[in-house]
């Protein structure tokens, strides 16, 4: 079993829909989990950062953190064709700059 | 906010040949940095980290000889892809610690292509 487990999609929506992605995993040392949105042939740029369970928002996203289950989501809401790209789930350990990553999920917000 | 300068973005290479990938911190001091390979519909995997002024620690399975990295300096790190073969075609990425809240900034990208 993969540390982490990612849906790479791809996922089609239509414009202005909520997005949900989500992340599983197995080792329970990791305690900060994070998105990244990556463009085609770009490097991943950081969308949310979140350490505790529980909701974080900012804009249109949020980041949901359910320790317990091990599961992590992105929602996006009002979804735009510019939010198209893939979106990578990241965490890491206390202490611990290493990052382990999901492998994406592609999404394609359609006009 | 933190910046992370990769270049170049793009090369191509014969087989053989060495190639040196520059990660730069713009404004902040990375005291470790870190270099990813992806591959096309694959995530990050990390291959090696770097601290400045010490020998990177490499990933089991990561040929030290072959992606020789060095971090000279807090604001440089070069990965060089040395006798490369068209296998090493790959999508390399660097991230620096230091320049955020939390640590992570990465660099755009370079994409390898060995004919």
């Amino acid at each position: 079993q993969k540390e982490v487990e990612q849906d790479p999609g791809p996922l089609s929506v239509p414009e202005g829909a909520i997005v949900s992605l989500n992340c599983t995993y197995s080792n329970s040392a990791f305690q900060y989990f994070m998105w990244y949105r990556q463009y085609s042939r770009k490097g991943p740029e950081l969308l949310m950062y979140t350490y505790s369970s529980g909701n974080k928002e900012d804009g249109r996203f949020t980041a949901q953190v359910d320790k317990s289950s091990k599961y992590i989501s992105l929602f996006i809401r009002d979804s735009q064709p510019s939010d198209s790209a893939t979106y990578l789930c990241a965490m890491s350990k206390a202490g611990s700059y290493q990052l382990t990553f999901g492998k994406g999920t592609k999404l394609s917000v359609i006009p | 906010g933190a910046v992370v300068s990769q270049h170049p973005s793009w090369v191509i290479c014969k087989s053989g040949t060495s190639v040196k990938i520059e990660c730069r911190s713009l404004d902040f001091q990375a005291t470790t940095m870190f270099w990813y390979r992806q591959f096309p519909k694959q995530s990050l995997m990390l291959m090696a980290t770097s601290n400045e002024g010490s020998k990177a620690t490499y990933e089991q399975g990561v040929e030290k000889d072959k992606f020789l990295i060095n971090h000279a300096s807090l604001t440089l790190s070069t990965l060089t892809v040395t006798s490369a073969h068209p296998e090493d075609s790959s999508f390399y990425i660097c991230s620096a610690a230091g320049g955020a809240d939390y640590g992570y900034t990465f660099g755009s990208g370079t994409r390898l292509t060995v004919v």
